[in-house]
């Protein structure tokens, strides 16, 4: 059973577009739910994260768009460059603090000049 | 601040071998999570502890994984005996409650096991 559940599993944009990751969860007692981006070679890295009492939050070039009602959040990069070319996964957790992450199957992000 | 330390960050070992993966969480976090990494699974949690005590090990496939954390600042994961299923890579990951991100998970930079 695949709690979290992430789209598109791989996905190429220009340079200066607007890459969208989806991802959909079941269990309503999430209540935290990150984004993390990973480069080969290296660990998963927090890029943003938001909570559901807000429908979206803006960091930098990055979006989180929230929707309670229908259980699903989305990853919006603004102005895409080259280097944001790298593994995101979406995630879900009850609680704050301590407790597991569960994790969509991540999206392969290429951005191309 | 150094980040959550692995160590080894590659072992190849073959069938039958006994493997010790090492984590060092970040000074101060009370809460250490190993994920293993498949291309197939993907990221899955395996075991956790908060203030050192194993608190959800479900995640753990089998009987041949065990995970200790004896204190504060250090944590193993031993595969005994291993298989070429478990060629992986595991990450460990700590967070704080207490800290003003207190949900934020930050990762090592893994072991990249491989079983032969």
């Amino acid at each position: 059973q695949q709690q979290v559940k992430q789209s598109p599993q791989s996905l190429i944009v220009q340079k200066g577009g607007i890459p969208i990751i989806n991802c959909a969860y079941e269990n309503t007692a999430f209540d935290y739910f990150p984004w993390y981006q990973q480069f080969p070679g290296k660990g998963p890295a927090l890029l943003i994260a938001i909570r559901p009492d807000v429908s979206e939050k803006k960091e930098g070039r990055f979006t989180i768009s929230f929707n309670k009602s229908a259980k699903q959040f989305s990853l919006h990069i603004m102005d895409s460059q080259p280097g944001d070319s790298a593994t995101y996964f979406c995630a879900a957790s009850k609680h704050s603090g301590n407790t597991p992450l569960v994790f969509g199957k991540g999206t392969r992000l290429s951005v191309i000049a | 601040d150094a980040g959550v330390i692995q160590s080894p960050r590659h072992e190849v070992t073959e069938m039958g071998q006994e493997v010790t993966l090492r984590c060092k969480p970040i000074s101060g976090h009370n809460s250490l999570f190993w994920y293993r990494q498949t291309m197939m699974r993907g990221l899955e949690l395996l075991i956790y502890f908060n203030n050192n005590v194993p608190i959800d090990d479900s995640g753990m496939p089998e009987d041949r994984f065990s995970a200790k954390m004896p204190n504060a600042s250090f944590s193993t994961l031993k595969i005994q005996p291993s298989e070429p299923r478990d060629s992986a890579v595991y990450f460990c990951a700590s967070s704080s409650p207490r800290s003003p991100t207190r949900e934020t998970q930050y990762f090592g930079p893994g072991t990249r096991l491989l079983v032969l």
